[in-house]
C-alpha cells in the first residue's frame, strides 16, 4: 500500500538556520503530495502542496519540490524562526479523484531556539 | 474560513465507559474523517464518511464505530473505552474532489 517516510525528530535548530525535513513516498500512480503543520495545542493545517512532478509548493518561506525520480518531497526553509516550532507532517493522496484519504508520515518535531 | 469544531478539548473517562466524540462543520463538505494521533506513530485513520449515513473503515477501526446522521456532524463512538484508546483524536473535513483537508483542534482523551 501507499506509505510516507519522513525523517525522525526531534530537530533542534537555532534561529535563522537552514531547515530540511526529508520525506519520501511509495505510491501507485501519481499522487498529490502535502506538508501539514501542527502548532502546539492545535490541529493540523495545510502548509503547502504539489500535485504533479516538478511542481514546487511554497508558503510562509517554506518550499518543497515534487521529485518523481527520487519519490521525494523534502521540506526546506532558508531561515527558521522561533515561531516555526511545530510538528510537520508529510502526506500523500493517491488516485485521480482527490477523493481518497490522506496517508501521513509519522511527523517531525521542530524546535527553534533563539 | 472553514471551521471544524470538536465537542471537547480534553476528556477523562473510565475503562468500560461509552464515549462519544463529536465533530461539527459549518460548511457543506461531503467528506469527514476521524484520526488518532500518537507519539511516534503519526496520524492513523480510524473511519471516514463520504456522505450522510455512509461510512468506511480506515486503518484502525477496531474498538470504534461512527455515526453520520446529518451532513454537518460526524461522531466517533468508543463502545467500551479501554486504556489503549488514550490518545489525541482529530477530525478532518474535505470537499468532494478537493484535496485539502481541514482539521479540528483535537480532543485529548484519557482513559483511566
Amino acid at each position: 500500500g501507499d506509505s510516507v517516510t519522513q525523517m525522525e525528530g526531534p530537530v533542534t535548530l537555532s534561529e535563522e538556520a537552514f531547515l530540511t525535513i526529508n520525506c519520501t513516498y511509495t505510491a501507485t500512480g501519481y499522487p498529490s503530495l502535502f506538508w501539514y503543520v501542527q502548532y502546539p495545542g492545535e490541529g493540523l493545517q495545510l502548509l503547502l502542496k504539489a500535485t504533479k512532478a516538478d511542481d514546487k509548493g511554497s508558503n510562509k518561506g517554506f518550499e518543497a519540490t515534487y521529485r518523481k525520480e527520487t519519490t521525494s518531497f523534502h521540506l526546506e526553509k532558508g531561515s527558521v524562526q522561533v515561531s516555526d516550532s511545530a510538528v510537520y507532517f508529510c502526506a500523500l493522496m493517491s488516485g485521480d479523484s482527490g477523493n481518497t484519504p490522506l496517508v501521513f508520515g509519522k511527523g517531525t518535531r521542530l524546535s527553534v531556539i533563539a | 474560513d472553514v471551521k471544524v469544531t470538536q465537542s471537547s478539548r480534553y476528556l477523562v473517562k473510565r475503562t468500560g465507559e461509552k464515549v462519544f466524540l463529536e465533530c461539527v462543520q459549518d460548511m457543506d463538505h461531503e467528506n469527514m474523517f476521524w484520526y488518532r494521533q500518537d507519539p511516534g506513530l503519526g496520524l492513523r485513520l480510524i473511519y471516514f464518511s463520504y456522505d450522510v449515513k455512509m461510512k468506511e473503515k480506515g486503518d484502525i477501526p477496531e474498538g470504534y464505530s461512527v455515526s453520520r446522521e446529518k451532513k454537518e456532524r460526524f461522531s466517533l463512538i468508543l463502545e467500551s473505552a479501554s486504556t489503549n484508546q488514550t490518545s489525541m483524536y482529530l477530525c478532518a473535513i474535505q470537499t468532494l474532489y478537493q484535496e485539502t483537508q481541514y482539521f479540528g483542534p483535537g480532543t485529548r482523551l484519557l482513559v483511566l
